[in-house]
């Protein structure tokens, strides 16, 4: 199995542009989870899928981002405008269920300036 | 308080040293606990499962303590590819409408000296 994929890996953008992250997760994982990691708050879960279903999104940190799950092989999370604090590293991860270890992505380095 | 603190280190240690990692949760309700291992500009990766009897897996040994609601990572004989970051994970159990809660630390980061 190829893993959690993202894309891109790296993402430079400027301050008001539009940016949306791709994730496909291990097939037949039912779960799909958003993070996002700074140095300054660490690891936070922004929103999660069961079965394509958003499930809790009070991570979500603002109207400015948004996150679909259009089928089971496909998620993405969008943020429009994008501003310089949104800079972070942004991971999807995929599992069976919540009590069965979470299988991240490489992350996708977004930097806003 | 935090949810989930750990000591964000970083701890530098000689190769074959033992070193633990201690990280205290605020929820008493939570149920189940991890240890991610992180390297650097990498993906978090599970490292082991935290049982309440305790667990072990090779070098590596996690306790429990519900009661004073803290969670513990033992690695013995370090070795150089252990320097990473540990991050200590907290499933803080229903939220709103079934919802779960799983929380990180910000991790601890071990450094191994040759």
């Amino acid at each position: 199995d190829a893993g959690v994929i993202q894309s891109p890996r790296h993402e430079v953008t400027e301050m008001g542009q539009e940016v949306t992250l791709r994730c496909k997760p291990i097939s037949g994982h039912d779960y799909l989870f958003w993070y996002r990691q700074t140095m300054m708050r660490g690891l936070e879960l922004l929103i999660y899928f069961n079965n394509n279903v958003p499930i809790d999104d009070s991570g979500m940190p603002e109207d400015r981002f948004s996150a679909k799950m259009p089928n089971a092989s496909f998620s993405t999370l969008k943020i429009q405008p994008s501003e310089p604090r949104d800079s972070a590293v942004y991971f999807c991860a995929s599992s069976f269920d919540t009590e069965y270890e979470q299988y991240f992505g490489p992350g996708t380095r977004l930097t806003v300036t | 308080r935090k949810e989930v603190e750990q000591d964000p280190g970083p701890f530098n240690v000689p190769e074959g040293a033992t070193v633990a990692f201690n990280c205290t949760y605020s929820n008493s309700a939570s149920q189940s606990f991890f240890w991610y291992r992180q390297d650097c500009r990498k993906e978090p990766k599970l490292l082991m499962s935290v049982y309440s009897s305790g667990n072990e897996d090779g070098r590596f040994t996690a306790q429990l303590n519900r009661a004073s609601q803290y969670i513990s990572l033992l690695i013995r004989d370090s070795k150089l590819s252990d320097s990473a970051t540990y991050l200590c994970v907290v499933n803080m159990g229903a939220g709103r409408a079934g919802s779960y809660q799983l929380t990180f630390g910000k991790g601890t980061k071990l450094s191994v000296i040759p």
